[in-house]
């Protein structure tokens, strides 16, 4: 099947300070991807919808100033935390429609511990 | 209003048993439907899918789900689970004519007792 990669697999950081998160179809191309958070115990909370070469397309609620996204190539997305804060502390998952858009793929997520 | 409900949020059962993992659904239109496993600190993983055809699918570790239109169901099976099954459940549905993002349900946390 599909595999969608995601880099990296945990990071901690300090208050204040920006993180990366890579998404990366490794043997398809994707022209949508998605970005999701988990909160412990609990299910998957869409964030935004990726679209390569466009801007994304946020859920109500999340701030898109926080939550950067680029969806440059059709094999990349990046989500980019600005500012963080402890609240921010999450399991972020990502994924990637297949050309059929009928299923995504999903990464094996990012454990992000903001200090 | 197009919905997933897992009414069970936590399933004991011991080793060997067989298990039933519960899934509805609420829709007008047609459906894809997707059964995933959670692993601690790990991404989804696909288990199975519907997506047309036979409505009794077969998935990875011996489970298998079936599709019952005029019930709005898709639960997931396994005649004997290991310790190794413990993990949680999230089953997924696509919504035909929409944008192919999935809904969740909130997932079911299934425990394997020795």
């Amino acid at each position: 099947g599909a595999v969608v990669s995601q880099h990296p697999s945990r990071v901690i950081c300090k208050s204040g300070t920006s993180v990366k998160i890579e998404c990366r179809s490794l043997d398809f191309q994707a022209t949508t991807m998605f970005w999701y958070r988990q909160f412990p115990k609990k299910s998957l909370m869409l964030m935004a919808t990726s679209n390569e070469g466009s801007k994304a397309t946020y859920e109500q609620g999340v701030e898109k100033d926080k939550f950067l996204i680029n969806h440059a190539s059709l094999t990349l997305s990046t989500l980019t935390v600005t500012s963080a804060h402890p609240e921010d502390s999450s399991f972020y998952i990502c994924s990637a429609a297949d050309p059929a858009g009928v299923e995504q793929y999903f990464g094996p997520g990012t454990r992000l511990t903001v200090t | 209003a197009q919905s997933v409900t897992q009414l069970d949020s936590q399933v004991p059962v011991f080793e060997e048993a067989p298990v039933e993992l519960r899934c509805n659904y609420s829709s007008s239109v047609s459906v894809y439907l997707f059964w995933y496993v959670q692993y601690p600190n790990q991404g989804l993983q696909l288990l199975l899918k519907y997506l047309s055809g036979s409505t009794l699918v077969k998935g990875i570790n011996g489970f298998e789900a079936e599709f019952n239109k005029s019930q709005t169901s898709f639960h997931l099976r396994k005649p004997s689970v290991h310790i190794s099954d413990t993990a949680e459940y999230f089953c997924a549905v696509t919504f035909a004519g929409g944008s192919y993002i999935p809904t969740f349900g909130r997932g079911t946390s299934l425990i394997v007792h020795p």
